[in-house]
């Protein structure tokens, strides 16, 4: 899994805290992707950046803000989460060219929050 | 709408035994999908995919999966089942019309020694 990493690992924070989780790719692809990964649930599909633009949103909370500086570096910045954002955040990466291209997910930020 | 469905939660299988795991989409155009897999405190990993062509495709770590379309099905298929098979299986469906991706709620692999 060393082509998409994310960190941190883990990460427990109160609701009144500010963090960033990070996400680098190695593999030279241009779009990148947000996950929110929760118990019993279907994986959510939360931020799409292709060529370092968002081009999808899909009705998150304004508590999560995504940051795309360059095609290798994605951050979702958190602040006054809920405990029930507490889950696993996926980081992915692809191609854009093709819908039909597979994507590239990291290990994952487990995220608790207080 | 598109969606994917796995109907089962859990599927249990005798190590050398086949495992099937199933699969059922509905898109509007024509779609494609992708198998994933996770192993515990791991990412996804991409399995397979059906874009066009051979019904039949054939993936990683000995698995393939079949493309039908009056069925509207996509099993994940494996001869001989391995106990390091044994993880949670993502089915994904993205339509060719579409940039949205929809995966299903997973199905957890057991294979029994």
């Amino acid at each position: 899994e060393t082509g998409v990493t994310q960190t941190p690992r883990h990460l427990v924070m109160g609701m009144t805290n500010k963090k960033s989780l990070k996400c680098e790719q190695h593999l030279g692809h241009n779009a990148m992707y947000w996950y929110k990964q929760s118990a019993k649930k279907p994986l959510e599909l939360m931020f799409v950046y292709s060529l370092e633009e968002r081009v999808e949103n899909n009705s998150v909370p304004s508590r999560f803000s995504p940051e795309c500086p360059n095609s290798s570096h994605l951050f979702l910045h958190l602040h006054t989460l809920q405990p029930e954002d507490s889950a696993l955040y996926l980081c992915a990466s692809s191609w854009t060219s093709g819908r039909g291209n597979e994507q590239f997910f990291g290990p994952g930020t487990r995220l608790t929050v207080l | 709408a598109q969606s994917v469905a796995q109907p089962e939660d859990q599927v249990n299988v005798a190590e050398g035994n086949p495992l099937t795991v199933k699969c059922t989409y509905s898109v509007s155009g024509n779609p494609y999908l992708f198998w994933y897999v996770q192993y515990p405190n791991r990412g996804l990993q991409f399995l397979l995919k059906y874009i066009t062509g051979d019904n039949l495709v054939k993936g990683s770590y000995g698995f393939e999966a079949e493309f039908n379309k009056s069925q509207t099905s996509f099993h994940l298929k494996k001869p001989s089942a391995l106990v390091s098979d044994s993880a949670l299986y993502f089915c994904a469906v993205r339509d060719n019309r579409d940039d949205k991706i929809i995966f299903g709620k997973g199905t957890r692999l057991h294979i029994l020694p």
